[in-house]
């Protein structure tokens, strides 16, 4: 099974800065890694596939990068919106699929 | 619009049985994978179980493995997922979730609102 650790736990950061996120794995999921965020209550929402394809309707500011072992999700100019719960998804070794801890961003 | 929607969980006692459903509309269902995918009370994510387009394919998760059965009916547009010999540690809000493509073997880009699931005697 991969294991993913993501990091830091929480991230405090202030609107209009940028946070940096960290996933990684404990084998090389390739480029097959995904980006998702969670509002309280919500259904997690996918942001970024392939790691660095946005999906469709997520704003320019979600960016993906890294392969192998080490990925970043990076949110430029933190918005009042963006302020939940990430998670990163491996789908390259499966049985089962495997998602990090979650990174929570909070407003500073 | 791509909608997936989950039947009503409940509360059900230890060792019982309880069958969830999930409703999709906006899409051609018989050309996508779907997942099933849970979540503790203030845990993060755990997937559970997929299955291919045309039903062929299925995997699960270990921890449930054996006790639960997903299933779909493409004439009907509804995924199923049966779950046996409940334990105190399936409680948590079940997530149907779309696999962009016919094999199952990806994330999910449209997921449903969720439905609870409460083990307890």
């Amino acid at each position: 099974e991969v294991v993913m650790t993501q990091s830091p736990a929480t991230l405090s950061v202030s609107p209009g800065e940028r946070a940096t996120l960290s996933c990684r794995t404990s084998q090389s999921v390739s480029s097959n890694l995904a980006w998702y965020q969670q509002k309280p209550g919500r259904a997690p929402r996918l942001l970024i596939y392939g790691a660095s394809t946005r999906a469709t309707g997520i704003p320019a500011r979600f960016s993906g990068d890294g392969s192998g072992t080490d990925f970043t999700l990076t949110i430029n100019s933190l918005q009042s919106e963006d302020f939940a719960v990430y998670y990163c998804q491996q789908y390259n070794s499966w049985p089962p699929y495997t998602f990090g801890q979650g990174t929570k961003v909070e407003i500073k | 619009q791509v909608q997936l929607v989950e039947s009503e969980g409940g509360v059900v006692q230890p060792g019982r049985s309880l069958r969830l459903s999930c409703a999709a509309s906006g899409f051609t269902f018989s050309n996508y994978g779907i997942h099933w995918v849970r979540q503790a009370p203030g845990k993060g994510l755990e997937w559970v179980a997929v299955i291919s387009s045309d039903g062929s394919h299925k995997h699960y998760a270990d921890s449930v493995r054996g006790r639960f059965t997903i299933s779909r009916d493409n004439s009907k547009n509804t995924l199923s997922l049966q779950m046996n010999s409940l334990r105190a540690e399936d409680t948590a809000v079940y997530y149907c979730a779309r696999d962009p493509r016919g094999d199952g073997y990806n994330y999910a880009d449209y997921w449903g609102q969720g439905a609870l699931v409460a083990v307890s005697s």
